[in-house]
């Protein structure tokens, strides 16, 4: 159980062009799903907060119209890099908290996208 | 001064030794504590989940809170080359966002 599947694992793009990744709580229900951003050897670094029906909540410095955050259901959310540029190139990671374990606050992560933008 | 102290290491040990990877941390909030294990290039997958003060056990794997001290800790017992990957703490106020340590990685040697 608590699988979230992540995709595309690793898409290359040309630099101006808009790249949507998808990510899916297969087998809970998620109110509340979080992107994260990843550089080499480095920890995660928390980009939103996604809430099933609202507007995301962005982290200071996050450029909410870059990067543009769709809940729509209580299983999927869709982070879209508008414009990407070279400098976007990195590695996205999603994950989702289970709505029926919420008090726990266990968050369960996505297998990550790589995203390079020539 | 971060809210969550973990060293990267690199850390090496031998197949078979024990291996002892912690976490400080400054928030006496926190009453969440995670330890996930992240191989190159995959998402964290979560390994031990505690809540407030303990011992918790899985297999090889003990995770230890101190919140007196502050501390956590993850053991690995009878430790395995497919344990080598990256081990991230991870904790939180109650329902809010997961703080992490940098990460530990760990090498074990066959």
């Amino acid at each position: 159980g608590a699988v979230v599947s992540q995709h595309p694992s690793w898409v290359i793009c040309k630099s101006g062009t808009s790249v949507k990744i998808e990510c899916r709580s297969l087998d809970f229900q998620a109110t509340t799903m979080f992107w994260y951003r990843q550089f080499p050897k480095q920890s995660l670094m928390l980009m939103a907060t996604s809430n099933e029906g609202s507007k995301a909540t962005y982290e200071q410095g996050v450029e909410k119209d870059k990067f543009l955050i769709n809940h729509a259901s209580l299983t999927l959310s869709t982070l879209t890099v508008t414009s990407a540029h070279p400098e976007d190139s990195s590695f996205y990671i999603c994950s989702a908290r289970d709505s029926g374990r919420g008090a726990k606050n266990i968050q369960y992560f996505g297998a990550g996208t790589r995203l390079s933008v020539l | 001064q971060k809210e969550v102290e973990q060293d990267p290491g690199p850390l090496s040990v031998p197949e078979g030794a024990i291996v002892s990877l912690n976490c400080t941390y400054s928030n006496s909030a926190f009453q969440y504590f995670m330890w996930y294990r992240q191989y190159s290039r995959k998402g964290p997958e979560l390994l031990m989940y505690t809540y407030s003060s303990g011992n918790k056990e899985d297999g090889r794997f003990t995770a230890q809170v101190d919140k007196s001290s502050k501390y956590i800790s993850l053991f690995i017992r009878d430790s395995q080359p497919s344990d080598s990957a990256t081990y991230l703490c991870a904790m939180s106020e109650g329902a809010q966002k997961l703080v992490f340590g940098q990460g530990t990685r760990l090498t074990i040697n066959p």
